[in-house]
């Protein structure tokens, strides 16, 4: 079945403690991207790539890091998180960026003490 | 401000009844999607249409765009409790480096 798995699925941690969202798809797919939704703001986009070792701020990059090795996998990383964190992060991908539809994880919903 | 703003920002229908929600945006684009959001769950693609399309269908959604108004707008027809959900337009801008840009979403609530 097609999908991009995002794990986990819950994390609570506490301020300072450096965690790794993973993000992997099966589609083959060359652009993939974070985002992260909170009340009252949408989905802002956190960064994105466009194929491996190719990736690129979005609108809101500051306090994550994100790495593309591999083309399925698109980890984001919080060397050290803040509670201004605490949110829900969706990982996505497509065949290319803009013209062809996204295809979502199922979230990860993180809090950060 | 949002480069797509839905509107209402919350819909209250009985099952049965049309549900039409709007979308508008500020620049030129290539084109617009809508997606739908399960509470908490990922977002689910339903329709794209490009800026040279004017009307698309998808089982009971339909899908217009005015690019001369800079706008687009979602029907769905014969609405179940099940539709009930957040729905979210997407566009991408011109020039823009195909970037998508999603607006706030419209809550969709269908009573049984």
């Amino acid at each position: 079945e097609a999908q991009v798995t995002q794990n986990p699925r819950y994390l609570i941690t506490v301020t300072g403690k450096k965690l790794t969202v993973t993000c992997s798809q099966n589609m083959n797919h060359e652009y993939m991207s974070w985002y992260r939704q909170d009340p009252g703001l949408g989905l802002r986009q956190i960064y994105y790539s466009m194929n491996v070792e190719v990736t690129d701020k979005g609108d809101v990059p500051e306090g994550y890091k994100v790495s593309r090795k591999e083309k399925r996998n698109f980890p984001l990383i919080l060397e050290s998180p803040s509670p201004n964190q605490t949110s829900l992060y969706f990982c996505a991908s497509s065949l290319s960026q803009g013209g062809s539809p996204l295809h979502f994880g199922n979230g990860t919903r993180l809090t950060v003490t | 401000s949002q480069q797509g703003e839905e509107d209402p920002q919350a819909l209250s229908i009985q099952e049965g009844e049309n549900a039409t929600m709007n979308c508008s945006y500020k620049t030129s684009i290539n084109n617009l999607q809508w997606y739908r959001q399960n509470s908490g769950r990922g977002l689910v693609h339903l329709i794209l249409i490009r800026s040279n399309e004017r009307e698309k269908h998808s089982g009971r959604l339909r899908v217009t765009l005015d690019t001369s108004k800079k706008s687009s707008s979602l029907l769905i027809t014969a609405s179940r409790a099940a539709d009930t959900a957040s729905y979210f337009c997407a566009t991408t801008i011109t020039g823009a480096n195909s970037k998508l840009t999603f607006g706030k979403g419209i809550t969709l609530s269908v009573r049984p």
